[in-house]
C-alpha cells in the first residue's frame, strides 16, 4: 500500500529555522518532492530528491533517506510569507503509471 | 518554465448538472495528465492519471462513469464531472508531465486549480 506520514502543523518564529518530516512506504519509489501550497493556490515546486542525501537550494534544504523511507524539509532564515501548507509527495509505480502521491501536508505557522 | 492552464478558475452549478474543467499545457507537450482533488485542509487526492489518446486509469474509489475525462491532445485534458452533487465541491487541480527534464527526472506542473461549487 502507499502511506506517507507527516505533521499535521507546526509553527515557528520569523528567522528562525524549520525541519518538516515525512515517513514515506509505497509501491516503487521514483522520487521524492516537496511543494508549498498557500490556501486557494495550487502547489508550486520546492524540491526533488532521488538519491540519498541533502540537496540544497537557497533558503530551503532536502533530505532524503532511502533505507529509513526518510525525508525533510528544512526552511532557514524563516519570513511571514512562508506560513504554507508543505505537501510531501512520492513517485511511485503502480497500475502501469509512475504516479505521484502526496501526504496530507503540515501546515507551518510564521509568527513575528 | 511551464505552464499549465486550467478553465474556468471557480465554478458555481446546480446539483443535477454537468461541469467541463478544461487543463492545458502552454508551452510544452503532456504525455500524461493528472487530476487531483483537495478537499479543504486535505491533501491532494490523485483521481485519474490519463495519457493521449488513451482511457484514463482511476483510482480506487472514483467513478469513471462520474468523473469523465478526455486527453484527446497532448496538449489538453478535459475532466467532466456528471450529474453533480453538493458533495463534489472541492478544489480540483490537474497536472502535467512531459518531455522535460528537471534535475534528473520528468517533472510535473500543476494548474492553478479549479473551485467547484455545487448547490
Amino acid at each position: 500500500g502507499q502511506n506517507i506520514d507527516q505533521p499535521t502543523e507546526m509553527t515557528a518564529t520569523e528567522g528562525a529555522i524549520v525541519q518538516i518530516n515525512c515517513t514515506y512506504q509505497t509501491s516503487g519509489f521514483n522520487g521524492l518532492f516537496w511543494y508549498q501550497q498557500h490556501a486557494g493556490e495550487a502547489p508550486t515546486f520546492l524540491s526533488y530528491n532521488v538519491l540519498d542525501g541533502l540537496e540544497e537550494k537557497g533558503r530551503f534544504s532536502s533530505f532524503l533517506s532511502r533505507s529509513k523511507g526518510y525525508s525533510y524539509l528544512l526552511l532557514k532564515e524563516l519570513q511571514m510569507k512562508d506560513s504554507a501548507s508543505y505537501l510531501c509527495a512520492v513517485r511511485g509505480f503502480s497500475g502501469g503509471y509512475n504516479k505521484l502521491i502526496f501526504g496530507a501536508g503540515t501546515r507551518l505557522a510564521v509568527h513575528p | 518554465g511551464a505552464v499549465v492552464s486550467q478553465h474556468p478558475s471557480w465554478v458555481i452549478c446546480k446539483s443535477g448538472t454537468s461541469v467541463k474543467i478544461e487543463c492545458r499545457s502552454l508551452d510544452f507537450q503532456a504525455t500524461t495528465m493528472f487530476w487531483y482533488r483537495q478537499f479543504p485542509k486535505q491533501s491532494l487526492m490523485l483521481m485519474a492519471t490519463s495519457n493521449e489518446g488513451s482511457k484514463a486509469t482511476y483510482e480506487q474509489g472514483v467513478e469513471k462513469d462520474k468523473f469523465l475525462i478526455n486527453h484527446a491532445s497532448l496538449t489538453l485534458s478535459t475532466l467532466t464531472v456528471t450529474s453533480a452533487h453538493p458533495e463534489d465541491s472541492s478544489f480540483y487541480i490537474c497536472s502535467a508531465r512531459g518531455a522535460i527534464l528537471s534535475g534528473n527526472s520528468y517533472e510535473q506542473y500543476f494548474g492553478p486549480g479549479t473551485r467547484l461549487t455545487v448547490t
